[in-house]
């Protein structure tokens, strides 16, 4: 069965630190992988997609994902975090039908 | 701004009502979605439909239906609401079909039966 995991529910980082969320996935061949970020009463906003190519993609507010095939993995990453990153980031992944699978998400705090 | 525009934001539903929730998209997309969203459990697809006219069920459509008269709108109807429909509901739409592209979502309703 298609599924996606986000092993940390929650995870806390100071402002201005490295982040790297993760996200692991279950299917039989490279699906189509996004990152989406959810903040407080908002809807969800795509931060970036693979689809094929370059396994390092650029997204929106300075992040950015690494597809590694052998890992099934598509990990999120920012090198210097802000307090405005503190929301929740869901990992998701599509097979090409209408339904896209997501992750449960990792909420992000960020400390002064 | 283009968009997707729910409503309402919010609402408390007493059990037994009938409810429809609205969705409406200015951006010409050809599918849209209905996702809940529950803690813990991410969000789950109740109803999608890949262009007008038709429509199809997703992981959880028990107690919930949809139509789709035309590209824009997209509604959510509840028939009889049981507390187990509480919850946050996201409308989303995508500019092909199979969501390849990424979603665009609404910015909620949050509903609560009691």
């Amino acid at each position: 069965a298609q599924s996606v995991t986000q092993p940390d529910i929650h995870i806390t980082v100071s402002e201005g630190a490295s982040l790297e969320l993760r996200c692991n996935y279950s299917y039989g061949a490279t699906p189509y992988l996004f990152w989406y970020v959810q903040s407080p009463g908002q809807g969800l906003q795509l931060l970036l997609k693979y689809f094929s190519g370059d396994t390092l993609v650029q997204g929106i507010k300075g992040f950015e994902a690494e597809f590694k095939r052998s890992q099934s993995s598509f990990n999120l990453r920012k090198p210097s975090v802000h307090w405005s990153d503190a929301a929740e980031y869901f990992c998701a992944i599509n097979t090409g039908g209408f339904k896209t699978i997501f992750g449960a998400g990792t909420r992000l705090f960020v400390k002064a | 701004i283009a968009g997707i525009t729910q409503a309402p934001t919010s609402q408390i539903l007493a059990a037994g009502r009938r409810m429809t929730l609205r969705c409406t998209q200015d951006m010409r997309h050809n599918a849209m979605y209905w996702y809940r969203q529950d803690l813990g459990l991410g969000l789950r697809l109740i109803h999608y439909s890949n262009t007008a006219g038709t429509t199809g069920k997703g992981e959880v459509p028990d107690g919930y239906s949809v139509s789709r008269a035309n590209t824009d709108d997209f509604p959510l109807t509840l028939a009889s609401a049981v507390p187990s429909q509480t919850s946050v509901y996201f409308c989303a739409s995508s500019g092909t079909t199979g969501a390849v592209d990424g979603y665009t979502f609404g910015s909620g309703t949050r509903l609560t039966v009691v």
